[in-house]
Formats: structure tokens, C-alpha cells, sequence
């Protein structure tokens, strides 16, 4: 089994300040990193799929980079808004194997 | 619009009892899986469908059966044999198991025992 981990667990951060997240991954027969924000009372919603080492995505004020050699991908968040509060998930599909899920990262972003 | 429906929202399991929740896609998926979440825990896998009148365990199968005779259609029986029913339920479709595409997820049901 696929062990996903993302730091850090939560994080509060004022309205207007950048942040950013990582997940790790086992980079042995990778396919593709997956980022979904959640947020409550909400179904996950996808973000970014990335696959090729180096791709950076970006979607408005949201971007994500990955690293596929060292295994790990960072998402950032410029100019934090109230309603970018969520939790942010990340999963990887490797070959044989299915997605497997990190525990997420719950942002607060305070007025 | 295309998606996946869950349903209930909500649903109460007496001692003994198995209950049965509802995913409906009309996404023409191959793929369809059930994940559990424990408050402060990620998802875990407990079943996946990667096509008709096939599935297999995930990670967490103890407890749950599934069917899938209908591409469309992924139900999840939640049995007495499970200890620890209460959670979150979430069910899901991609393309296909490995994939560059995004799963797509239902709203949920929430499950809690009597």
C-alpha cells in the first residue's frame, strides 16, 4: 500500500497572505498527482492532474508544482482568500496501484 | 449535467441491521470506488469497480460488500459484521483506475448506528 503524506495538518493564515502545502509520495511507478480541494458540506473537487516531472498547473490564484524524482508536489495559494478555506487533498495513481489518498490539509483563512 | 449521486444524505443502522447506500453515475465511467473518512483521517479505500461485474477489496473491505451489475451503479452494502459503521461515505468514478483524469465525487451519506 501507497503511503501519501501532507504537511502540515492545518494551518490558519490571514486574508491576503500566500501559503502553500506539500504532499509526498513513493515515486516508484508513478502515473499522475491529483490535488482536490474540499470543502464542507461539499463533494472534493478536482484541482490539478499533473504527470510529468517539472509540470507546474496554475488556476487563478492557485498553482502547483511536482517533483516526480523526489516524489513530492507543493500547491500554493497566492493572496489567500476566506473562500479558499478547505480542506486540500492529494492523491497518487501509480501503476498497480490505485489512488491513494493523504490525510489532506485543512486551510483557514481568517478575515 | 453529468455526476454522481449518492443518496441518502443521512442514514441510521440498528445493532444487527445492514444497510445499503446508493451511488448512480451517468459520467459512462469504467471505474467506480467507495471511500471511507473518520474525522481527522484521509479517505480510505474500502471498494473499487474498475468494470462491470468486477470489483475488488480495498483497503478497509471487512465488513462491506458491493455489486456492480450495471456500469452505472456502484451500491454498498454496509453489513452487521462491520463494528464501526459510523463515518462518512463517499463515492466516486474516473475513466478508469489509472488515469490522468480526476475522479469525480457524490456529496456523501453520512452513516451513524441507533
Amino acid at each position: 500500500i501507497l503511503n501519501v503524506e501532507q504537511s502540515p495538518q492545518s494551518l490558519h493564515v490571514q486574508e491576503g497572505d500566500s501559503t502553500n502545502f506539500t504532499c509526498s509520495f513513493p515515486s516508484s511507478n508513478f502515473y499522475a498527482l491529483h490535488w482536490y480541494r474540499w470543502e464542507t458540506a461539499k463533494s472534493p473537487e478536482a484541482l490539478f492532474v499533473m504527470t510529468l516531472n517539472g509540470d507546474e498547473k496554475k488556476k487563478g490564484r492557485i498553482s502547483a508544482t511536482l517533483n516526480t524524482k523526489e516524489g513530492y508536489s507543493y500547491l500554493y495559494i497566492k493572496g489567500s482568500q476566506p473562500e479558499d478555506s478547505a480542506t486540500y487533498l492529494c492523491a497518487s495513481n501509480n501503476y498497480g496501484q490505485n489512488f491513494v489518498f493523504g490525510p489532506g490539509t485543512r486551510l483557514s483563512v481568517l478575515p | 449535467d453529468g455526476g454522481i449521486t449518492q443518496s441518502p444524505k443521512y442514514l441510521f443502522r440498528k445493532e444487527g441491521q445492514n444497510v445499503t447506500l446508493s451511488c448512480e453515475q451517468n459520467l459512462n465511467h469504467d471505474a467506480m470506488y467507495w471511500y471511507r473518512q473518520d474525522p481527522g483521517q484521509g479517505l480510505r479505500l474500502i471498494y473499487y469497480s474498475q468494470i462491470v461485474n468486477d470489483f475488488q477489496k480495498g483497503d478497509i473491505a471487512e465488513g462491506y460488500s458491493v455489486s456492480r451489475e450495471k456500469k452505472e451503479s456502484f451500491p454498498l452494502t454496509v453489513t452487521s459484521a462491520q463494528k464501526n459503521p459510523t463515518a462518512f461515505y463517499l463515492c466516486a468514478s474516473s475513466i478508469q483506475t489509472v488515469s490522468n483524469q480526476p475522479q469525480h465525487f457524490g456529496d456523501g451519506t453520512r452513516l451513524s448506528i441507533l
